[in-house]
C-alpha cells in the first residue's frame, strides 16, 4: 500500500524557516511528479509546489514563490520543501500528495500531513 | 488561474436523501476534474475524477457528471459516512485548483 508520511512541522516565529520532508514508500518514487497542498486551519486546499520525477522541473504557487523551494531525493525516496521567510499566513497543515501520473494532476495518494504554525 | 466555486458552501440532509453538489469552473476544463471527501482532521480522499470515473473503491452511491464548466457529484441515498466537507478541483491547466469545499451536514 502506498504511503507517505510527512514530518518536520511544529511552531515556528515569523520569519523563520522550516523544512519539511515527505517520506515514500511502497511505489516506485522516481517514476512520479510529486505536490505538496495546504490547507489554513478551517479553510480550503490550496496547491503549493510541484517537482518533476526526476527533479529537473519545479513550480511553485505564487503566494510562495521566492520563500519556498521544492526538492527531492530519490535515492532517499524523500521529498522536501523548505519554506522560509515564513509569515503568519503560511499557518497550515501541509500534504505531500502523489498525483495519477505526470500528465493527470489529480490526486490518488496524500500524507497524513504536518502542521505548520507561524506565530511569535 | 482557474478559479473553481462550489455551491452551496454547506448543505443539511438525512440518512437516505438524494443530495447534488455543484462546480463551476471559471473558465472550460474540459472533464479534468476530479472529488475529494475530507473528515476532520484527515487527509483528502479522491472520489472521482475525469468528471464522472469513480475511484476504485469508493462506493457506488457516488455519481459524477458535467463538462466544460459545470460539474455536479451526486449521492444517491445519503449514509452516515457520507457527512463530511467535498472539494472538486481542475487539473485542465497548470496550476491546479481546487474549490472552496461544500460541507455535508445531518439534518
Amino acid at each position: 500500500q502506498v504511503q507517505l508520511v510527512e514530518s518536520g512541522g511544529g511552531v515556528v516565529q515569523p520569519g523563520r524557516s522550516l523544512r519539511l520532508s515527505c517520506a515514500a514508500s511502497e511505489f516506485t518514487f522516481s517514476n512520479y511528479d510529486m505536490h505538496w497542498v495546504r490547507q489554513a486551519p478551517g479553510k480550503g486546499l490550496e496547491w503549493v509546489a510541484v517537482i518533476s520525477f526526476d527533479g529537473s522541473n519545479k513550480n511553485h504557487a505564487d503566494s510562495v514563490k521566492g520563500r519556498f523551494t521544492i526538492s527531492r531525493d530519490n535515492s532517499k525516496n524523500t521529498l522536501y520543501l523548505q519554506m522560509n521567510s515564513l509569515r503568519a499566513e503560511d499557518t497550515a497543515v501541509y500534504y505531500c500528495a502523489r498525483p495519477y501520473t505526470s500528465n493527470y494532476y489529480y490526486f490518488d495518494y496524500w500524507g497524513h500531513g504536518t502542521l505548520v504554525t507561524v506565530s511569535s | 488561474d482557474i478559479q473553481m466555486t462550489q455551491s452551496p458552501s454547506t448543505l443539511s440532509a438525512s440518512l437516505g436523501d438524494r443530495v447534488t453538489l455543484t462546480c463551476r469552473a471559471s473558465q472550460v476544463v474540459s472533464s479534468w476534474l476530479a472529488w475529494y471527501q475530507q473528515k476532520p482532521g484527515k487527509a483528502p480522499e479522491l472520489l472521482m475524477y475525469g468528471a464522472s470515473s469513480l475511484e476504485s473503491g469508493a462506493p457506488s452511491r457516488f455519481s459524477g457528471s458535467g463538462s466544460g464548466t459545470e460539474f455536479t457529484l451526486t449521492i444517491s441515498s445519503l449514509q452516515p459516512d457520507d457527512f463530511a466537507t467535498y472539494y472538486c478541483q481542475q487539473y485542465n491547466s497548470y496550476p491546479v485548483t481546487f474549490g472552496q469545499g461544500t460541507k455535508l451536514e445531518i439534518k
